[in-house]
């Protein structure tokens, strides 16, 4: 395993679905984020977990959405009751703590459309 | 209130010229500044950081310079080649509590003619 793998790819749901997004981070890799990019935008923070623990939560998730990081592996990203302001891309990323000099490994995202 | 800026949404060089990609900032807190590149339907690819007490760090043809005084950063790229073509975005980790966290510019579409 070499990078950050994010499932599914793309999916398009009806406004008012729950949907749930997965992400496998690099495996040395105790650090994971979750960012959201709009068109035109750059990725902006969404959540951060050390192993486990949700260290972080920005303002931008509403209580529609929540993160879990069961046993510092993988993570999801749930979604409920979906709205068309949530079709975006998903970003997962994970680092080591030396982030200034290394950055993050982001993985290739999965492009939500809600119609 | 945005802390990194990239004021040129787009560029376009000629194969084999220099691309310089500029971006400024506006919090001193930042302590670490890197460079991602973005293909489309793809995830951003880390390309070059630099840390706030040096002016200059190279990587092959990436070269990035930081002005710290003008808060300004830029990515020179020599030469540039097809393949550069991409958005690249600017980010920015800052010191103390949140040093997890980067914040990112909007991005410039970077476009080479061959």
């Amino acid at each position: 395993d070499t990078g950050v793998s994010q499932n599914p790819r793309h999916k398009i749901t009806k406004r008012g679905q729950n949907v749930t997004f997965r992400c496998d981070p690099i495996s040395e890799h105790n650090r994971l984020y979750w960012y959201r990019q709009t068109l035109g935008q750059g990725p902006e923070f969404l959540t951060y977990f050390q192993n486990e623990a949700q260290l972080e939560k920005s303002r931008l998730l509403s209580d529609r959405f929540s993160a879990e990081r069961p046993k510092g592996s993988f993570s999801t990203l749930e979604i409920q009751r979906t709205e068309q302001g949530d079709s975006a891309m998903y970003l997962c990323a994970s680092s080591l703590p030396l982030l200034g000099r290394y950055g993050y490994t982001f993985g290739s995202g999965t492009r939500l459309t809600v119609v | 209130d945005q802390q990194v800026k990239q004021n040129s949404p787009s560029l376009s060089v000629q194969e084999g010229r220099i691309s310089i990609l500029n971006c400024d900032y506006t919090n001193s807190m930042f302590d670490y500044f890197l460079w991602y590149k973005k293909y489309p339907a793809e995830g951003p690819t880390f390309l070059i950081s630099i840390s706030s007490i040096k002016d200059k760090n190279e990587d092959g043809r990436f070269t990035v310079f930081l002005n710290k005084s003008a808060k300004h950063l830029s990515l020179h790229i020599v030469p540039s080649q097809p393949g550069d073509s991409a958005v690249y975005f600017c980010a920015a980790s800052a010191l103390g509590g949140s040093n997890y966290k980067l914040t990112f510019g909007k991005g410039t579409l970077l476009t080479v003619n061959p």
